[in-house]
């Protein structure tokens, strides 16, 4: 057990509501990451973090926004849900150096109405 | 940027023979990695196995093989006397020197016994 747990597993909330996902790990791993999974997309990138407070955008971070004020803990933010929002929602963990690839959380269902 | 392709999005197999999924990709990069993860129904994504570009061997796990053509860009997966638990989703990545891993848009693979 990589030691990556996400919060909540399943949620559904109301168009226009804030929502926040919370990934938690206790492998003082560099970087975090936030994938959303929509069926025929596969996984795609929303924002990544490489340290604490250092964070980048990935290619579908509209509506999103993250933050990471402690090595262990990267929260992801959905400003204003929206049903297009409506995705699993994977975070995922790396120690960095290109041999590695990721040790991914379970997954969030977020469910937007 | 680099992308990742899987061209089949479904294949089917009887237990116990062999299968052989598709990926290819495009990079100007001369040093990455590449990935075959697995997605079960129970959604955990499972790291099957991982290629490095610069070693020509292909690399093995057990049932799972690759078959690395660096300058076809094609990298895909082999799964030898197949079982019911191998059924799932299997995501091609590829991983550069962005520390980002980018998904093909995946493939269901069904086992039928």
């Amino acid at each position: 057990d990589a030691g990556i747990t996400q919060s909540p597993r399943h949620k559904v909330t109301e168009t226009g509501t804030p929502v926040t996902l919370r990934c938690h790990q206790t492998e003082n791993h560099r970087y975090m990451y936030w994938y959303r999974q929509d069926p025929g997309h596969g996984l795609r990138l929303i924002h990544y973090s490489y340290g604490v407070k250092d964070t980048d955008k990935g290619e579908v971070s509209d509506g999103y926004s993250v933050s990471r004020s402690k090595t262990e803990d990267f929260l992801l933010t959905l400003e204003s849900a929206t049903s297009s929002q409506t995705s699993v929602y994977f975070c995922a963990i790396s120690e960095g150096g290109r041999s590695y690839g990721y040790t991914f959380g379970s997954g969030t269902r977020l469910t937007v109405v | 940027a680099q992308t990742v392709t899987q061209s089949q999005p479904e294949m089917s197999v009887q237990e116990a023979e062999t299968v052989t999924l598709s990926c290819t990709y495009d990079t100007s990069e001369s040093d990455y990695y590449l990935f075959w993860y697995k997605q079960p129904p129970s959604r955990q994504m499972i790291l099957v196995i991982r290629q490095e570009a610069y070693k020509q061997q292909n690399a093995t796990e057990n049932r799972f093989s690759v078959n690395f053509q660096k300058a076809a860009k094609s990298f895909s997966l082999k799964i030898s006397d197949s079982q019911l638990g191998d059924a799932a989703m299997y995501f091609c990545a590829y991983r550069g020197g962005s520390e980002k891993l980018v998904f093909g848009k995946g493939m269901k693979l069904t086992v039928n016994p």
